[in-house]
C-alpha cells in the first residue's frame, strides 16, 4: 500500500524564518513521484516540484528547497526567509504505477508579519 | 495556455438529489482525475481517466460515477446525494503517463442541505 505522512498539522512562523515541511512516504514501486502542491486560501493545488525516484539530487528554486533522501523515504520542503504570501495548506503526494497520487494530510503555515 | 476549468464553481444541493460536475482540461492533455477534499477526511482521490477509460478508482460508493468525452473533458456525477458529500471537488489534469504532473482546477464547493 502506498501513503504518505505529514506528521506536522500546522507551523506558525514569523516573517524572515526559515521553515521546513517534513513529507514521509511508502511505497512497494521501484519507480515513483514526488509533489508538492501548495493551496493558498483560495482553494486551488498549485503544483511545486517533482521528483522521481531515480534522481536524489537535491533542488533549490528561488526561496524554495528541497531534500530528498530515498533511503529515510523523506521528501522534506524548505522555505528560506518565509514571507507572509507563503501562507497556506503544503500537500506531499506519491504517484506510483498505478495511475492514483497519494496525498498527505497536509500541513497549514502561517506566516506572520 | 488556459489552465483546467470547473463549473459550476459553487454548488447548493439537498439530500437524495444528483449532481454533475464538469471539468476542461489543459488543452493537449489526456488524462483527468478527480479528488475529493474534506476537513476530515483531506484530499481522496475518486477516479482517473484517459482516453474515454478509467484507469483506476478511489474507495468510493457506487453513488460516485464518471466519464471522459473524446475532448478529453471529463465529468463526474453523485446520485442521492448525502450531507457528507458536502466537500471541494477538485480535478486535474495530465499528459499521458502516470509519471506526469497533474495541474488542478479551482475545484467545485458542493454544499449538501
Amino acid at each position: 500500500a502506498q501513503k504518505v505522512t505529514q506528521a506536522q498539522t500546522e507551523i506558525s512562523v514569523v516573517e524572515k524564518e526559515d521553515v521546513t515541511l517534513d513529507c514521509v512516504y511508502e511505497t512497494r514501486d521501484t519507480t515513483y513521484y514526488l509533489f508538492w502542491y501548495k493551496q493558498p486560501p483560495s482553494g486551488e493545488l498549485v503544483f511545486l516540484i517533482r521528483r522521481n525516484s531515480f534522481d536524489e539530487q537535491n533542488e533549490i528554486s528561488g526561496r524554495y528547497s528541497w531534500n530528498f533522501q530515498k533511503s529515510t523515504s523523506s521528501f522534506n520542503f524548505t522555505i528560506t526567509a518565509s514571507q507572509v504570501v507563503d501562507s497556506a495548506v503544503y500537500f506531499c503526494a506519491l504517484r506510483g504505477g498505478g495511475f492514483k497520487t497519494i496525498f498527505g494530510a497536509g500541513t497549514r503555515l502561517f506566516v506572520k508579519a | 495556455k488556459a489552465g483546467v476549468t470547473q463549473t459550476p464553481r459553487y454548488l447548493i444541493k439537498t439530500r437524495g438529489q444528483q449532481v454533475t460536475l464538469s471539468c476542461s482540461p489543459i488543452s493537449g492533455h489526456r488524462s483527468v482525475s478527480w479528488y475529493q477534499q474534506t476537513p476530515g477526511q483531506g484530499l481522496q482521490f475518486l477516479f482517473e481517466y484517459f482516453s474515454e477509460t478509467q484507469r483506476n478508482k478511489g474507495n468510493f460508493p457506487g453513488r460516485f460515477s464518471g466519464r471522459q468525452f473524446s475532448n478529453s473533458r471529463s465529468e463526474m456525477n453523485v446520485s442521492t446525494l448525502e450531507l457528507g458529500d458536502s466537500a471541494l471537488y477538485l480535478c486535474a489534469s495530465g499528459l499521458a503517463g502516470y509519471q506526469e504532473t497533474q495541474y488542478f482546477g479551482p475545484g467545485t464547493r458542493l454544499l449538501v442541505l
